[in-house]
């Protein structure tokens, strides 16, 4: 069964750094693309970008294009989503999802709350 | 403003069926498959629909989907009350560099 973790929730000030992570279990790593996707408090989902675990391939929405970075370590099976200078408009549930039965988000992380607030 | 456009609300009684419609274009829906999702409140996302018609393991055969043109729908039939929930369609977009684009999301209401 495949099973994406997210890290725990995040409270960050204006201007701080921050790396979440999905680490993905009951399956091949590398098999499957993960992509990041946000969803602001009451609003729907974006999609932001996604990564490609055998050869940390990404691409990004124009979007988000340098405002995250995503990276993967096959190692520990584990991808990350990073900001290098936190704004109050990043306050949002960001979910992490695996392809599977098909190519875009299939199998969903539980999500990680990240509020920034001075 | 979402690139896929769907209805905000959509409602329905009990053993009704509803459909949830949503417009695209030629460098998205007209061009590649589409996903539908179903958001229960206060979880995440959960994948109903992919490639335009199949449903994953588990997914009960109340579900469907079409595609015509620009153009896909999501159908329940038999409508329960636990299908209350938010239902999103996405869609790989070949413009500029390639991404996937979600619709603004229906909340679709079992009265």
């Amino acid at each position: 069964e495949v099973q994406l973790v997210q890290s725990g929730a995040e409270v960050k000030k204006p201007g701080e750094s921050l790396r979440i992570s999905c680490k993905g279990s009951g399956y091949s790593f590398t098999s499957y693309w993960i992509n990041w996707v946000r969803q602001m408090p009451g609003k729907g989902l974006e999609w932001m970008g996604r990564i490609d675990p055998s050869d940390s391939y990404t691409n990004y929405s124009p979007s988000f294009q340098g405002h995250v970075t995503i990276s993967a370590d096959k190692s520990i099976s584990t991808a990350y989503l990073q900001w290098s200078s936190l704004k109050a408009s990043d306050t949002a549930m960001y979910y992490c999802a695996s392809t599977g039965y098909s190519s875009g988000p299939n199998y969903w992380g539980q999500g990680t709350l990240v509020t920034v607030s001075s | 403003q979402s690139v896929l456009t769907q209805p905000p609300s959509a409602s329905g009684t009990p053993g009704q069926r509803v459909t949830i419609s949503c417009s695209g274009s030629s460098s998205n829906i007209g061009s590649n498959t589409v996903n539908w999702y179903q958001q229960l409140p206060g979880t995440a996302p959960k994948l109903l629909i992919y490639s335009n018609n199949q449903r994953p393991s588990g997914v009960p055969d109340r579900f469907s989907g079409s595609k015509s043109g620009t153009s896909a729908s999501l159908a329940i039939s038999g409508l329960q009350s636990e299908d209350e929930a938010d239902y999103y369609c996405a869609a790989w977009d070949d413009s500029l560099n390639g991404s996937w684009v979600f619709g603004g999301g229906t909340k679709l209401t079992v009265l």
